[in-house]
């Protein structure tokens, strides 16, 4: 069982370009959320879905979007990257959405370098 | 504002117990949820606390005072393995999950 799966595992960009981190569950959760993690920082969420075919904004969307098509995909697109999105992504799910306390579960993260 | 306060940094010793502090404030109370995360690697689900009281489950337990605004994981008979961070995040009235820093672990043998 893959459960949550990340790609890619680690990128360097030029700032200016576009790129889609890509994340795809196998477990039939019903939410979905992009994470960042900056050192000395708690997570933070930049978007979330409760369920396919609905995307809320969480605490930092600024730069970001998501979609979210089908239950198994989650991709997160930048579409002019800056150094400040440097960091790392994590995607995760949950059997519930915003407004219940389900456990989440997070895939291995996204190492992303901005130059 | 909404804030979780943890320590930096803990060391502790092969065998022995270590205590990890995490204090809240958030806008209202739907939960506090402990994480563990090896270094470069995703973090993982360890325990929820909605009630006060502490909820044991093997060497690790957790404790809530929502009057305190105050939550700890407790590890018992520390192994190496148990080197990780330790991540606090309480869930506010919208079931926003607000993150604390994470408190990196070391044990020495």
């Amino acid at each position: 069982i893959a459960g949550i799966t990340q790609a890619p595992t680690s990128q360097i960009l030029a700032a200016g370009r576009r790129m889609t981190l890509r994340c795809t569950q196998d477990m039939r959760h019903n939410a979905m959320y992009w994470y960042r993690q900056d050192l000395g920082l708690g997570l933070r969420l930049i978007h979330y879905s409760n369920t396919a075919g609905t995307t809320g904004k969480g605490e930092v969307p600024d730069g970001y979007s998501v979609s979210r098509a089908n239950t198994d995909d989650f991709p997160l697109t930048l579409a002019s990257a800056v150094p400040s999105q440097t960091s790392v992504y994590f995607c995760a799910s949950s059997d519930s959405g915003q407004g219940d306390t389900g456990e989440l579960f997070f895939g291995e993260g996204s190492r992303l370098t901005v130059l | 504002g909404q804030n979780i306060d943890q320590p930096t940094e803990m060391t502790a010793t092969e065998g022995a117990i270590v205590q990890i502090n995490c204090t809240y404030q958030t806008s209202g109370f739907n939960g506090l949820f402990w994480y563990q995360q090896h270094a470069g690697e995703a973090p993982t689900f360890l325990s929820y606390n909605v009630l006060d009281g502490l909820e044991e489950k093997g060497r690790f337990s957790s404790f809530l005072s929502r009057s305190k605004g105050y939550s700890y994981l407790l590890l018992k008979e520390l192994q190496m393995k148990d080197s990780a961070s330790y991540l606090c995040a309480g869930m506010d009235s919208n079931y926003q999950l607000i993150w604390g820093a994470g408190t990196k672990l070391i044990i020495k043998p």
